[in-house]
Order: C-alpha cells, then structure tokens, then sequence
C-alpha cells in the first residue's frame, strides 16, 4: 500500500521558469492538501483541494500559483514565472474523507524547489 | 484563528537525557492535537496525536497529554537516543469543518553521545 508519492523530489528552476510538482495521494483518498515549508520555518498550509474542485486557497498566493487535482491523474501545484522566494519544500498531504472527526492526514515526502 | 505556539530550539540534549518540548494552542472547541517529526532530508511522519481532553498519545517512547485547562500538548520522553534528532512540530486541526493543519514552527532537537 503506497503512501503519499510526489515528484519531483527535487526541483531546480531558473528565475521566469515555470514549476510543476505532482503529489498522487494514498489510494482511496479523494482529499489533497498542499504545504509550504519555507527554510527554518514550519508548514504552512497553501491549498485543500476535492477531486476536480478547489475547496480553500486561501493559503495560496493570488498571483503565479495554482492547483488543480483532476477526476484522473495525480493533483498538481503550478508556479508560474518563479522567483527566489519561491525556494521551499512542498509538502502534499490526502486524507480519506471528512466523515470523522479523527481523520489523519497522510504525507509525503516533499518536493524542494530551489530557484537560482 | 488557530495558532500554535512551541518552544524554540534548537534543544541540544546528552543520550539518555529527559526531553520536554513545550506547546500550547490557541483554537475555538476541541481541536485535534499532534505531533509530527521530520527526520533531515525527509517529509514529515505522524508521531502521536490526541482527539479529546486528557487523551494521551503514545508513540515509540514519546508521550503528550491533551490538557484543556492550559490549551497544551507537551512532548516528552524519558531517555532520548541519538536517533530522535529531528524537528519536531505540534499541529492541530479545527473541531469542525474540513481538517486543515495548522503546524508550530518546529522545534530542532539534536541528541550528542
């Protein structure tokens, strides 16, 4: 039984590229979550995300970013036009539902992104 | 909002030492309370957690106590290994709605021979 996949696990990008990291959640989770670790800092949650619906992101920036969890295929954070302060790791988390209250969120190992 | 507020580091212990990592929140209700640990170079693993009030999570030699009454989740352990170097993080998600994490800025733990 799988756990969380992302890749890239590591990601280097050029000022003004674009990133793409894919996160494929546990089988049968239907929830993703992405987070942000920004260097020295905790997580910071960015974006939770149904199959083919964006339920809340309002952790994420309004410009350049942007998520996406299709009906197939894994869900996928976009950077368009990065910068230096795009560099972090970025955690992907699912969850299987939201019908009890106890409900653990599962993660993966990250993708970090390093912008020169 | 919910926020979580842990102790600094880095905590620098001997092997074998008592370890404590303070952490307390701030949230409406009764949150779900947890700790994660990341190991260097890798993503983060559920330690222990804790549902309602007085619940203790156990895990690996680890142990917190959900305690209401100081809205705080302490980490402990008796007799920390070179092994348990890691950061730390306590986190809680929301008694209501979708369970959106929200995480302590992590405490660095490192444990010298």
């Amino acid at each position: 039984n799988a756990g969380v996949m992302q890749n890239p696990r590591h990601l280097v990008r050029r000022r003004g590229q674009e990133a793409r990291l894919r996160c494929s959640p546990m089988k049968g989770h239907s929830h993703v979550y992405w987070y942000r670790q920004l260097p020295e800092e905790g997580l910071k949650f960015m974006v939770y995300l149904q199959k083919e619906n964006i339920i809340d992101e309002s952790g994420m920036p309004k410009e350049r970013f942007s998520a996406e969890f299709p009906k197939e295929g894994p869900s996928i954070l976009r950077i368009q036009q990065v910068v230096r302060g795009d560099s972090a790791a970025y955690f992907c988390a699912s969850s299987p539902s939201l019908e009890t209250r106890d409900n653990e969120q599962f993660f993966g190992p990250g993708t970090r992104l390093t912008v020169l | 909002g919910n926020s979580v507020t842990q102790m600094e580091g880095p905590v620098t212990l001997s092997e074998e030492a008592f370890l404590t990592i303070n952490c307390t929140y701030t949230a409406t209700g009764y949150p779900s309370l947890f700790w994660y640990v990341q190991y260097p170079g890798e993503g983060l693993q559920l330690l222990l957690k804790a549902t309602k009030a007085d619940d203790k999570g156990s895990n690996k030699g680890f142990e917190a106590t959900y305690r209401k009454e100081t809205t705080s989740f302490h980490l402990e352990k008796g007799s920390v290994q070179v092994s348990d170097s890691a950061v730390y993080f306590c986190a809680l998600t929301p008694s209501g709605g979708y369970q959106k994490v929200t995480f302590g800025t992590g405490t660095k733990l490192q444990v010298i021979p």
